[in-house]
């Protein structure tokens, strides 16, 4: 079952940072931060994870608070094309782990 | 990063037939793969956990008869519903994972409409 909670939708200027935020206040300490987005009628596309440090990539980046209890993805420029459903997910890193996917945040970019 | 395809991408069916969808890892071997269902405006479902060689572990409610899986190699996992209706109208997308501890990589879903 899914251990996150997010904001149903969110709005973001184009060319502004759109910050996601996920609450994960039951995480345990092996468990890491995922992030996977959804355009619509596509598969999920993953876009970042991490343990407990920030991590940054090409996409995106993550910031995890120091008690790992939330985590808020970053995207430092949002373009159109961002608009998606972007999903966090909590997991244990290992083949037979199940991803369990919440509601996830429906973001808007607008012009 | 790593490659999953479907196909088909759409099907349309009569109800009271089978439909067999293929779920494929192209430049990697995948000894477990995952079925999701999602239906419109509504978050992804896993269904089944596809393990190759041995039977599928079905999430709870899922009727297994019903969604048959098999996952006869490291590159293929079908998913074959059965005596389709129309509630069974939905998205499926599979997904695999090509590295032991790493992120799972999508297809890109496959749309039945049964009528």
């Amino acid at each position: 079952d899914a251990k996150t909670t997010q904001p149903t939708s969110m709005d973001c200027a184009e060319g502004r940072a759109a910050n996601l935020p996920c609450n994960h206040s039951t995480i345990s300490g092996n468990e890491y931060v995922y992030w996977y987005r959804q355009i619509h009628s596509q598969g999920p596309q993953y876009i970042i994870h991490g343990l407990k440090n920030n991590e940054t990539n090409e996409m995106a980046s993550l910031i995890i608070t120091e008690d790992r209890k939330s985590s808020t993805l970053i995207l430092p420029h949002a373009t159109l094309r961002d608009t998606a459903v972007y999903y966090c997910i909590v997991r244990v890193r290992n083949t037979g782990n199940q991803f369990y996917f919440g509601t996830g945040t429906s973001l808007t970019v607008i012009p | 990063g790593a490659v999953v395809s479907q196909h088909p991408s759409w099907v349309i069916c009569k109800s009271g037939t089978s439909v067999k969808i293929e779920c494929r890892s192209l430049d990697f071997q995948a000894t477990t793969m995952f079925w999701y269902r999602q239906f419109p405006k509504q978050s992804l479902m896993l269904m089944a956990t596809s393990n190759e060689g041995s039977k599928a572990t079905y999430e709870q409610g899922v009727e297994k008869d019903k969604f048959l899986i098999n996952h006869a190699s490291l590159t293929l996992s079908t998913l074959t519903v059965t005596s389709a209706h129309p509630e069974d109208s939905s998205f499926y997308i599979c997904s695999a994972i090509p590295d032991p501890t790493g992120e799972l990589f999508f297809g890109e879903g496959s749309r039945l409409t049964v009528l």
